[in-house]
């Protein structure tokens, strides 16, 4: 068993505001780390793959930086909306193992 | 969407008794995953299938059992049912290991 943990565990933010968390996973044997945003009631939607240090994936607002050699990565949402507001997961898998280990989430509220 | 469906969506059963769930896609992905999500703990892999009749064990297997005699189809079975099984059950699909991982809408099974 893997550890990844994400922080913070929980998040509130003004509508415009920027903010950003994030994931921490085991600097050796790295592979793969996924973003999913998790709406409350639906299930898990990928946001971003991530398999090189260095890489900065961007989707509209959102963005995530990858640093493999330090075991973190970085979700970013610049001017928060209330559409914004979920439960974002990483989700780590080595290159010794076959299955992801999925981080506990940071849940993102945001007050318009 | 990805196709993917799992039935039942909703369950109650008894402590003791066997339950099957079922999850079916359409998108002839490779790999299909099934997940566990509790208070606490995210989401925690129960077994996967890399193809028809492959199968390999996760992270909290223990007390579960999986089939799959079709690319479609990848069933998830509680031998005997007991009340540390309630939870609410993730179906997943995707292409290759280290690829994006598409959920289906989550079962809830209440074991009482």
């Amino acid at each position: 068993i893997l550890n990844v943990e994400q922080s913070p565990q929980s998040l509130h933010v003004q509508e415009g505001d920027s903010t950003n968390f994030t994931c921490s996973f085991p600097s050796s044997n790295f592979y793969a780390l996924h973003w999913y945003r998790w709406e409350t009631a639906k299930s898990p939607e990928a946001l971003f793959v991530m398999t090189l240090n260095g890489d900065e994936k961007k989707k509209g607002r959102i963005s995530a930086t990858l640093n493999t050699k330090e075991g973190y990565s970085y979700l970013y949402i610049k001017g928060s909306q209330p559409e914004d507001s979920a439960t974002y997961l990483c989700a780590f898998m080595s290159n010794t193992g076959n299955q992801f280990y999925f981080g506990t989430g940071t849940s993102l509220t945001v007050i318009p | 969407d990805a196709g993917i469906t799992q039935s039942p969506r909703h369950k109650v059963t008894e402590t003791g008794t066997p339950v099957t769930l079922r999850c079916h896609q359409t998108e002839n992905h490779r790999y299909m995953y099934w997940y566990r999500q509790d208070p606490g703990h995210g989401l925690r892999l129960i077994h996967y299938s890399y193809g028809v009749k492959d199968t390999d064990k996760g992270e909290v297997s223990d007390g579960y059992s999986v089939s799959r005699s079709k690319t479609e189809d990848f069933l998830l079975t509680l031998e005997s049912a007991t009340s540390s099984q309630t939870s609410v059950y993730f179906c997943a699909i995707s292409l290759a290991d280290q690829e994006t991982q598409y959920f289906g809408p989550g079962t809830r099974l209440l074991v009482l």
